[in-house]
């Protein structure tokens, strides 16, 4: 399969905590985007990164790509109960204008 | 307007029923997509539309019928669906194929079928 793999599949944090999940994936790919996905409802984009970049920031968001590993990592730092969802990651391989979802990662911040 | 909307909410049909599901979007984005996603599970791929021409099926099976009457509106028609095919429908849509934007997701449309 194409798809990106993520882990951990869950994360269970304080408030106030950073949380970091991480995704790898198997083919060279154009850019890397995670969404967040609130139970039973559409994603969410949130960053997109560039297979020529190396790292990006968002506000409390921080995502790196390692090309030479294949994997990438989201960083969410000083978590809020508000950020409970689902993470995921997708590739987007070159020259195959498709999206591959990754497996995802179950956040659970405690207030 | 960084909207997509679908309806309806929720759906819940028999196997023997017609049924649509409609998507809108006005942010002038030239690519549609139609994703099938089980609980706990990323989204399936199951159609694009480029420039309101379907330019990718992923083997999807024919009681799904997707359509593109203008470069806003997406329909999925369903008929004769089985059970298994109960899931969360979600729309998406982005600037061009290319994938080198984001995609714009819809809240999604709750599919049971009994």
């Amino acid at each position: 399969s194409q798809q990106g793999e993520e882990d951990p599949q869950a994360l269970s944090i304080q408030e106030g905590e950073n949380a970091t999940m991480n995704c790898s994936y198997k083919t060279s790919i154009n850019n890397l985007q995670w969404y967040r996905q609130n139970s039973g409802r559409g994603l969410v984009h949130l960053i997109l990164i560039r297979s020529n970049e190396r790292e990006k920031h968002s506000g409390r968001l921080r995502v790196t790509l390692d090309t030479s590993k294949k994997s990438s990592s989201l960083l969410i730092t000083a978590s809020r109960a508000a950020d409970t969802a689902s993470y995921f990651c997708a590739t987007v391989p070159y020259n195959f204008n498709k999206f591959y979802f990754g497996s995802g990662t179950k956040l659970n911040v405690k207030p | 307007d960084t909207e997509v909307t679908q309806t309806p909410k929720h759906l819940v049909m028999g196997m023997t029923n017609k049924k649509s599901l409609k998507c809108e979007q006005h942010m002038g984005h030239r690519a549609m997509y139609w994703y099938k996603q089980k609980a706990k599970k990323p989204p399936e791929l199951m159609f694009v539309y480029s420039y309101e021409k379907l330019s990718i099926n992923e083997s999807v099976p024919s009681r799904f019928s997707p359509e593109c009457p203008n470069s806003s509106l997406l329909n999925l028609h369903l008929h004769a669906l089985q059970p298994e095919d109960s899931a969360l429908y979600l729309c998406a849509s982005s600037q061009d194929p290319s994938n080198s934007y984001e995609q714009y997701f819809g809240p999604g449309t709750r599919l049971t079928v009994t």
